[in-house]
């Protein structure tokens, strides 16, 4: 079983539209989870961090993190074409553990 | 500020041969990180250097190796290449020591071509 799952897309949706992202890991003792975004060709960029369950909101963007169910959400509320990029969700341990990363595309 | 910056961006090299590729830090940063993300694969953890010793190492063949240097720089030497080592090599540096926050700074990659 991979430590980190995330489904690969892609997924396409319609600008203005609201988008989940999800993930699920393995290990019960994770505690901080990320959200990487990477756009094509370029490196990926934090987007978010969390730590433990609950909630953090930064502008259009919402994580999510339930511990019972090991799984790992990310929100995009109104969404640009500008998000069209790969997400992946990320865990830390004894090194930075990666998703396969879901791949946005948002249209006009 | 200047960030991660990684060289060569592109490579194509041919079976058997070796590979080196180049990563220097954001300044201040003593922890280097290399990654390999093959098509499908996601992000898979490769080396962690720290300090100029290496810290931790990924489920990878001993043909995968590197160093880092006394100002931070690190190199990733790639030897007897196999065609699926072609990937992009990514290179990320963190100010915690083992990124233990999950904050790491990556930069562009060297796409690494094996024919």
């Amino acid at each position: 079983q991979k430590e980190v799952e995330q489904d690969p897309g892609p997924l396409s949706v319609p600008e203005g539209a609201i988008v989940s992202l999800n993930c699920t890991y393995s290990n019960s003792a994770f505690q901080y989870f990320m959200w990487y975004r990477q756009y094509s060709r370029k490196g990926p960029e934090l987007l978010m961090y969390t730590y433990s369950s609950g909630n953090k909101e930064d502008g259009r963007f919402t994580a999510q993190v339930d511990k019972s169910s090991k799984y790992i959400s990310l929100f995009i509320r109104d969404s640009q074409p500008s998000d069209s990029a790969t997400y992946l969700c990320a865990t830390t341990w004894d090194k930075l553990i990666f998703g396969t990363g879901t791949r946005l595309q948002v249209f006009p | 500020e200047a960030g991660v910056t990684q060289s060569p961006t592109h490579l194509i090299k041919t079976r058997g041969q070796q590979a080196t590729l180049r990563c220097s830090p954001i300044s201040g940063h003593t922890s280097v990180y290399w990654y390999q993300q093959a098509l499908g694969l996601g992000l898979q953890f490769l080396l962690w250097y720290d300090e100029g010793e290496e810290r931790n190492r990924g489920n990878f063949p001993p043909r995968f190796s590197g160093r880092q240097f006394p100002n931070y720089s690190s190199e990733l030497n790639v030897n007897a290449l196999e065609l699926e080592d072609s990937a992009l090599y990514l290179c990320a540096s963190s100010f915690d020591r083992g990124g233990n926050t999950g904050e790491l700074f990556f930069g562009e990659g060297s796409r690494l071509t094996v024919l």
